[in-house]
């Protein structure tokens, strides 16, 4: 099973500010199998990065996905309000697929 | 515009077995697969299984395979989740997702609470 790792656990940034979450894999594994998602209180999750690197459609482009191997990355250039949420990497590259254990990002 | 509405609130006893409904619209069903997570209260996603729009094929997650069911109903454009024996463990809200394969889970369902409480 490969084992997500995400950190921070939480992330205390301000508007404006530059978000830099991770997510470690257990095991190395194809970034085509990498996703992000954000999820808002009481709101289902959302895609925002499929691919480790392509944006969801509708997605803003202060969201950027990367990383290769066992690292992948999810930066928020700008934070804008609407951008505190919870963040989970998930890989469907292997069975069982798994979630990280999420970055909640507040204020 | 792609939706999934799933259907509302389930509490049940422990023992028993919950069936929650996923109706999608505005894309040829067959096309996608479905994808199932729950998320515990106050906690993360966790990935149940995975069914096929198209031929029926599933892939569940290995702790849950003696006691989920997934199917699906093309005539009626719904996806279905049945979770029997039923225990406290088990309450949280459940998610049907469209699966796009490597292209993510897009767009989600708005979640339904299964509540298993004497």
């Amino acid at each position: 099973e490969i084992v997500l790792t995400q950190s921070p656990g939480t992330l205390s940034l301000s508007p404006g500010e530059r978000a830099t979450l991770s997510c470690r894999a257990s095991q190395s594994m194809s970034g085509t199998y990498l996703a992000w998602y954000q999820q808002k209180p009481g709101q289902a999750p959302r895609l925002l990065v499929y691919g480790a690197s392509s944006r969801a459609t509708g997605v803003p482009d202060r969201f950027s996905g990367s990383g290769s191997g066992t690292d992948f990355t999810l930066t928020i250039s700008r934070l804008e309000p609407e951008d505190f949420a919870v963040y989970y990497c998930h890989q469907i590259g292997s069975s069982p697929l798994t979630f990280g254990g999420g970055t909640k990002v507040d204020i | 515009q792609v939706h999934l509405v799933q259907s509302g609130t389930e509490v049940r006893q422990p023992g028993a077995s919950v069936k929650v409904s996923c109706k999608a619209s505005g894309y040829p069903f067959n096309s996608y697969g479905f994808t199932w997570v729950r998320q515990a209260p106050g906690q993360g996603l966790e990935w149940m299984g995975w069914i096929s729009g198209f031929n029926g094929n599933t892939n569940y997650a290995q702790r849950l395979q003696d006691r989920l069911t997934l199917t699906t109903d093309s005539s009626t454009s719904t996806a279905y989740m049945e979770l029997r024996s039923l225990g406290s463990d088990d309450t949280a809200v459940y998610y049907c997702a469209r699966d796009q394969g490597s292209n993510g889970y897009s767009p989600w369902g708005q979640g339904t609470l299964v509540s298993v409480s004497s």
